[in-house]
C-alpha cells in the first residue's frame, strides 16, 4: 500500500458527460501528479500541483482540469467525455516538487469507461 | 526532448533463471532514472532509482539496475526470477525540461511485460 488513495475505483459513464476523480496523497506529501494510462498512449503525465498551485502541465486536454485543495487532496475533472478518454487514471504524490532524491508514489488508479 | 525506450514488449524467463529488462534513455542533462512495476489491476510500485553514485543500484524484491552512461542504458536485473515477478515493468526518467514548466514529473517507457514460467 503506497498510502495514496483514489476514488472511485471504477467509473462507467456516457459520452458527453462530466466526471470527477479524487486523490488523497500520502501524509506529508505536498505534490500531486495525475497520469493517464491507455493502451495506445501508454502512461502519460497530465498535470501536477504543489501545495495548492499548478506547477506543470503535460498532455492534458482542455476538456480536463484539476485542482488541489487546502487539505492537499486533488480532483481531476473530465468533461465532454469521449470514447477515447476511457483509460486508467493514476494519481501520484511526492514530498516536494523538485528534488533529486524525490520519487513518486502511485495510487491504485481509477478505471474510467466511457460508453 | 527527454525520453526512455523499452525495446522489448515482452520478456519470457524460466523460474530460477536470471532476468534482464532493458531500458535506454535520452536526456539533455543528468539522468534521474526509475523503475516501477505494475501488477494486474494495481497501481505502480516503486522499485529503484538512479540519481548519482554507484552504477549498480539495488532496489526492492531483489531487483537491481545497472546504469551505463556510455550506452545510455538502465537495465533492470534479477539474479533468480520468481513466478511472482510476472508483471508489467516501466522504466522512467524525470522530466527536467523547462518546456511547460515541468517540475519533476516522470516520462515513462511503454512498459515490458515480464512472464516467468515455473
Amino acid at each position: 500500500d503506497s498510502g495514496v488513495t483514489q476514488t472511485p475505483k471504477h467509473l462507467i459513464t456516457a459520452t458527453g458527460q462530466r466526471v470527477t476523480l479524487r486523490c488523497s496523497p500520502r501524509s506529508g506529501d505536498l505534490s500531486v501528479y495525475w497520469y493517464q494510462q491507455s493502451l495506445d498512449q501508454g502512461l502519460q503525465f497530465l498535470i501536477q500541483y504543489y501545495n495548492g498551485e499548478e506547477r506543470a502541465k503535460g498532455n492534458i486536454l482542455e476538456r480536463f482540469s484539476a485542482q488541489q485543495f487546502p487539505d492537499l487532496h486533488s480532483e481531476l475533472n473530465l468533461s465532454s467525455l469521449e470514447l477515447g478518454d476511457s483509460a486508467l487514471y493514476f494519481c501520484a504524490s511526492s514530498v516536494v516538487a523538485r528534488t533529486v532524491r524525490n520519487e513518486q508514489f502511485f495510487g491504485p488508479g481509477t478505471r474510467l469507461t466511457v460508453l | 526532448a527527454q525520453s526512455v525506450a523499452q525495446p522489448e514488449d515482452q520478456v519470457n524467463v524460466a523460474e530460477g533463471n536470471p532476468l534482464t529488462v532493458k531500458c535506454t534513455y535520452s536526456v539533455s542533462g543528468n539522468p534521474y532514472l526509475f523503475w516501477y512495476v505494475q501488477y494486474p489491476n494495481r497501481g505502480l510500485q516503486f522499485l529503484l532509482k538512479y540519481i548519482t553514485g554507484d552504477n549498480l543500484v539495488k532496489g526492492s524484491y531483489g531487483f537491481e539496475a545497472e546504469f551505463n552512461k556510455s550506452q545510455t542504458s538502465f537495465h533492470l536485473k534479477k539474479p533468480s526470477a520468481l513466478v511472482s515477478d510476472s508483471a508489467l515493468y516501466f522504466c522512467a526518467v524525470r522530466d527536467d525540461s523547462n518546456y511547460g514548466g515541468s517540475q519533476g514529473n516522470l516520462i515513462f517507457g511503454k512498459g515490458t511485460k515480464l512472464s516467468v514460467k515455473p
